[in-house]
């Protein structure tokens, strides 16, 4: 049972670049998430979904986009990354606002 | 805003004791507080979940109580091992797009 998956691990972009994150889930979530963790900060929602075809901002949206296309597959993407996008994002999953949140291992992004 | 706030920041203790973790939260009106683990490099693992009706959760060596009239949960880990060395952080639920994590507390368990 994988759970929910992130690709990359690792990635280093230059200002200005594009990129997608991808979270894949086998475990039936309804509701996916997409946090960035900084120090300091603590965990940050970015957007989010409530099933598939549905995303919305969520506390940190800007210079992100979202999709869900697929119920298994919740898509994160930076358009122009910026430094200030350097950051690990996490990526998670729920099958009601009631039941336990269910994490990926993350993706460090550096940007340069 | 709901506030989360973990304290201390960081604990270490020597293999085999007793300890408590404490959350806080300024919003007693959640859905449900959860217990979170997360080693190095690692996303968070789901410990604990206690729904706002119930008191406490048990996992084995793991303890979650909730006061939500106090706006306080804590932790309690028995027995402690090295493999417990990790960060703990909670995060509390009041809906499903409003989840608000502590900083954490880093425990290090000493052999």
């Amino acid at each position: 049972n994988a759970g929910v998956t992130q690709t990359p691990k690792f990635r280093v972009l230059k200002t200005g670049q594009s990129m997608t994150l991808l979270c894949a889930q086998d475990m039936n979530h309804e509701y996916m998430y997409w946090y960035r963790q900084d120090p300091g900060m603590g965990l940050r929602l970015i957007h989010y979904s409530v099933g598939e075809g549905t995303t919305a901002k969520g506390e940190v949206p800007d210079g992100y986009n979202v999709s869900r296309l697929k119920k298994q597959n919740f898509l994160l993407g930076l358009e122009s990354a910026a430094p200030s996008q350097t950051s690990v994002y996490f990526c998670a999953g729920g099958e009601s606002y009631n039941s336990p949140l269910h994490f990926g291992n993350g993706t460090r992004l550096t940007v340069t | 805003k709901q506030e989360v706030t973990q304290i201390p920041a960081a604990l270490s203790v020597p293999e085999g004791e007793n300890l408590v973790l404490n959350c806080s939260f300024t919003d007693s009106a959640i859905y449900n507080l959860q217990w979170f683990r997360q080693d190095p490099g690692k996303g968070l693992t789901s410990l604990l979940l206690i729904q706002s009706s119930q008191r406490e959760q048990t996992s084995g060596r793991l303890n979650a109580s909730l006061d939500k009239s106090s706006g306080r949960s804590t932790l309690y880990i028995a027995a402690s091992q090295p493999g417990d060395s990790a960060t703990y952080l909670c995060a509390v639920s009041l809906g499903f797009n409003k989840f608000y994590f502590g900083s954490g507390t880093k425990l290090n368990v000493k052999p």
